[in-house]
This record gives C-alpha cells, sequence and structure tokens, in this order.
C-alpha cells in the first residue's frame, strides 16, 4: 500500500499563474478530502468527494478554487489566478467510509508559495 | 470552523517522562479522533474513540474521554525522541452533514 500519493511536493509560483496539485488516494477508498493547512487558520476542510463525486464544498474559499476526480484513483485541486494569501500547504487524504467512521489517511502535502 | 481545542499549545518534556495532552470540544460528537504530524509530513491517524467509550489503549498511547466534561486526554508513556512532534485532536459531531474537523494542535518537543 503507497498510502495517499501528491503532487508536486512543493510549488513555487508568480500571483496570477494557475496551480494544479495533483492526488492519488489509497485503492479502494471511496472518501478523499482536500485540506488547507496555514499557521493562522490550522487545518481547514475545502472539499470532499464520495464515489468521484462531490459533496460538499462549503470550504472552497473562492471561485478561483476548483477541484475535480474524474475517477476513483485521481483527483485535482486548481486555483486560477494564484495570490499570494493562498501560500499554504495542500493536503489530500482518502478513507474507506466518511462522517468520520474510518481514519482519514493523508498524504505528505503540497507546499504552495505564491509570490 | 473549530470544534476541538488542544490544550496546552506546547509542551517540552525529557525523555522518558510522559507527556498528557488535552482536547476540549463543544458540541456532541460521534467519535473523537487523534492524530500525529511530523514535521514536513501529513497527519497519521492514531486512535479513534467513540460516544459510548471511555478509554482506549494502543501501545504507549492511552485515550480517554469524557462525554459529560466534553473533553479527551492523549497519554503518551514513557517518551522518546521520535515522539517529538504535533498533535491533533478531530471531532465530528453528531449532525446529519457533520465533517471531521481538527483544532490547531499541540507542539511536543521530547528532549533526549
Amino acid at each position: 500500500d503507497a498510502g495517499v500519493i501528491q503532487s508536486p511536493r512543493h510549488e513555487v509560483t508568480e500571483m496570477g499563474q494557475e496551480v494544479t496539485l495533483r492526488c492519488k488516494p489509497i485503492s479502494g477508498h471511496d472518501y478523499l478530502f482536500w485540506y488547507r493547512q496555514t499557521m493562522m487558520r490550522g487545518l481547514e476542510l475545502l472539499i470532499y468527494f464520495n464515489n468521484n463525486v462531490p459533496i460538499d464544498d462549503s470550504g472552497m474559499p473562492e471561485d478561483r478554487f476548483s477541484a475535480k476526480m474524474p475517477n476513483a484513483s485521481f483527483s485535482t485541486l486548481k486555483i486560477q489566478p494564484s495570490e499570494p494569501r493562498d501560500s499554504a500547504v495542500y493536503f489530500c487524504a482518502s478513507s474507506l467510509f466518511g462522517q468520520g467512521r474510518s481514519p482519514l489517511h493523508f498524504g505528505n502535502g503540497t507546499r504552495l508559495t505564491v509570490t | 470552523s473549530q470544534q476541538g481545542e488542544e490544550d496546552p499549545q506546547a509542551l517540552s518534556i525529557q525523555e522518558g517522562e510522559n507527556a498528557t495532552m488535552n482536547c476540549s470540544y463543544k458540541t456532541s460528537i460521534n467519535n473523537l479522533q487523534w492524530y500525529r504530524q511530523n514535521s514536513g509530513r501529513g497527519l497519521v491517524h492514531l486512535i479513534l474513540i467513540r460516544s459510548n467509550e471511555r478509554e482506549k489503549h494502543s501501545g504507549r498511547l492511552r485515550v480517554t474521554l469524557d462525554t459529560s466534561k466534553k473533553s479527551s486526554s492523549l497519554l503518551i508513556t514513557a517518551s522518546r525522541a521520535a515522539d517529538t512532534a504535533s498533535y491533533f485532536c478531530a471531532t465530528i459531531d453528531t449532525g446529519a452533514n457533520s465533517k471531521l474537523t481538527f483544532g490547531k494542535g499541540i507542539t511536543l518537543s521530547v528532549r533526549p
């Protein structure tokens, strides 16, 4: 079991550029979550999917953020255009069940810096 | 919005000592989970305790849950330098569309 795989590990971009973060969940996990972690706000849930369908995107900060899950083994989080305040570590996590009934398995995150 | 709040925010102890970390929350919950995060890494699940359980053990970890006080504690016995990390509690409330929400974490430093 390779765990949740995220890419890239680090991303540095200029304000206004498009950023795409990628995630491969653990095979067989029906739920996929995108979190953002900052010192000020801690871990925030942005969006989660069940069986590739977005269930709750109320945490997505603005229309500049979008997420897709075209199949069970791949998800993307896109920011267009990026802004310096988007700088954070973005985590993808997957779980067998939703509603916190089973543990979340996190990837090692993508550290995004927008200059 | 933050549900669980950990206490203290930072803890520094000597190797071999026990570390106790606390978490308080506001609403009724289905379960409470503890996670560890090493620097530069993702969170790793440690233990899940359900609302009808009072205590759970896993190796050197002991978690208690007091639903009447809306609080939980994580005890790490005989700490090691490798236990140095941030520890988070996460709760899921009993609402129909509830989501797992994390506290801001406790930074534990174990001095060799």
